[in-house]
Order: C-alpha cells, then sequence, then structure tokens
C-alpha cells in the first residue's frame, strides 16, 4: 500500500523566517496531495493541496510543490507569524475507478517563536 | 453551514462497554469518512461511504468496530465491546463529489476507556 514519510516531525523557526515540510510516497499512481494544518485539541483543517497534473501551486504564504519523478510534494511558508504554530500534516491520495487510498503523514510540529 | 457535525465531544467509559460515536456531514456532501487519532499511529483511515454505501473498511481495526451510514445526514461509529487501547481521538469528514475534493473534518470525540 502507500507510505508516506514526512520530515521534520519537529521544526522551529524564529518569526518572519521561512518553513519548509517535505513528505515523499511510494505509490507513483497517487494523483492529489492535500495539506492540512492541526491546532493543539482542533480539528485538521486543510490550507493547500495539489493535484498531480500540476507542478506548483499557491496561496499567499503558502506554497506547495510537487516533484512527481522523485515521488516527492513539500510545503513553503514564508514571512511565518506565530499563529502558523501547529501540527501540519501531509496526506497523499491514489484515487481512479472503484480504488482509494488516502494515507496521512505522522505530522511535522511547527514552532514559530516570537 | 454549519460544518461537520460530532457528537459527544468527549466520552469516558469502562472497558467492555459499548460505545457509540455519531456524526453528521455537511449538507450535499456525497463521501464520509472516519478517522481515528493516536500519538502512536497517527491520523488513519479507518472506513469510507460513498452516497451512504460502505466502500472500503479496510481501515477498521477489528471486528468489534462497525460503522453505518443510514441515511446521507447521518453515520455512525460503534465499539462493542471497547478496549483501553480504543481510547484515540475519531474524527468524521465529508467531501463533496470525488474522492480528490478536500475533506472537511468535524471537531472529534475524545475517547477515553478506562
Amino acid at each position: 500500500g502507500e507510505n508516506v514519510e514526512q520530515h521534520p516531525s519537529t521544526l522551529s523557526v524564529q518569526e518572519g523566517d521561512s518553513a519548509v515540510i517535505k513528505c515523499t510516497y511510494s505509490d507513483s499512481a497517487s494523483n492529489y496531495f492535500p495539506w492540512y494544518k492541526q491546532e493543539l485539541g482542533k480539528r485538521p483543517q486543510l490550507i493547500i493541496d495539489i493535484r498531480s497534473n500540476v507542478g506548483e501551486k499557491k496561496d499567499q504564504r503558502i506554497a506547495v510543490t510537487l516533484n512527481k519523478t522523485a515521488k516527492h510534494f513539500s510545503l513553503h511558508i514564508t514571512e511565518t507569524q506565530p499563529e502558523d504554530s501547529a501540527v501540519y500534516f501531509c496526506a497523499a491520495t491514489l484515487s481512479g475507478g472503484s480504488n482509494y487510498k488516502l494515507t496521512f503523514g505522522k505530522g511535522t510540529l511547527l514552532t514559530v517563536n516570537p | 453551514d454549519a460544518g461537520v457535525i460530532q457528537s459527544p465531544r468527549h466520552e469516558v467509559t469502562e472497558m467492555g462497554q459499548e460505545v457509540t460515536l455519531r456524526c453528521k456531514p455537511i449538507s450535499g456532501h456525497d463521501y464520509l469518512f472516519w478517522y481515528r487519532q493516536t500519538m502512536m499511529r497517527g491520523l488513519e483511515l479507518l472506513i469510507y461511504f460513498n452516497n451512504n454505501v460502505p466502500i472500503d473498511d479496510s481501515g477498521m481495526p477489528e471486528d468489534r468496530f462497525s460503522a453505518k451510514m443510514p441515511n446521507a445526514s447521518f453515520s455512525t461509529l460503534k465499539i462493542q465491546p471497547s478496549e483501553p487501547r480504543d481510547s484515540a481521538v475519531y474524527f468524521c469528514a465529508s467531501s463533496q463529489d470525488t474522492l480528490i475534493t478536500p475533506q472537511h473534518f468535524g471537531d472529534g470525540t475524545r475517547l477515553s476507556i478506562l
């Protein structure tokens, strides 16, 4: 089945710096890659997603890049703010016909220090 | 829209008891997902439904777990009998008309089995 590796498991940055979280996946047929942000005690919330026919997507301070050949995708947060502190999860989705698999990474605890 | 609604928010019960978790998806969403989140295993997909029909329950850990979706606006996840290792946060999520659209999570049920 699909295997998603996420690194690093913890990341501490200074306010205003950039943060990068990387994920690799094993199934080359995976075709949808969402990123979720989960604050302590709260539900995961989608922050950005990318489909396999796109190499990069940006939404204000957040961007995601996808390298299908290498089977990895990354989340980039620029100009980090303390409210960006949370656990971030990547996921890889394989969807085609009656086949569907969704696998989450183990998460990255991002701490933005003021 | 009120979003995905889960109940109860917290449940504490003794092992051996039956536990029923409830979920109301977002109106108009065709897919419903049940997840379990623990520190050790992260976010795991247990089962998902399409138009009230269970499609893939391969993530359900044991026969003690069962899920139903009697109509488009209600689903239950039942554990009988419950065990301490079932303690986790259980999330329900829903999404629209395909499997590669964003999933909207409920606030979760924090389950503690003593």
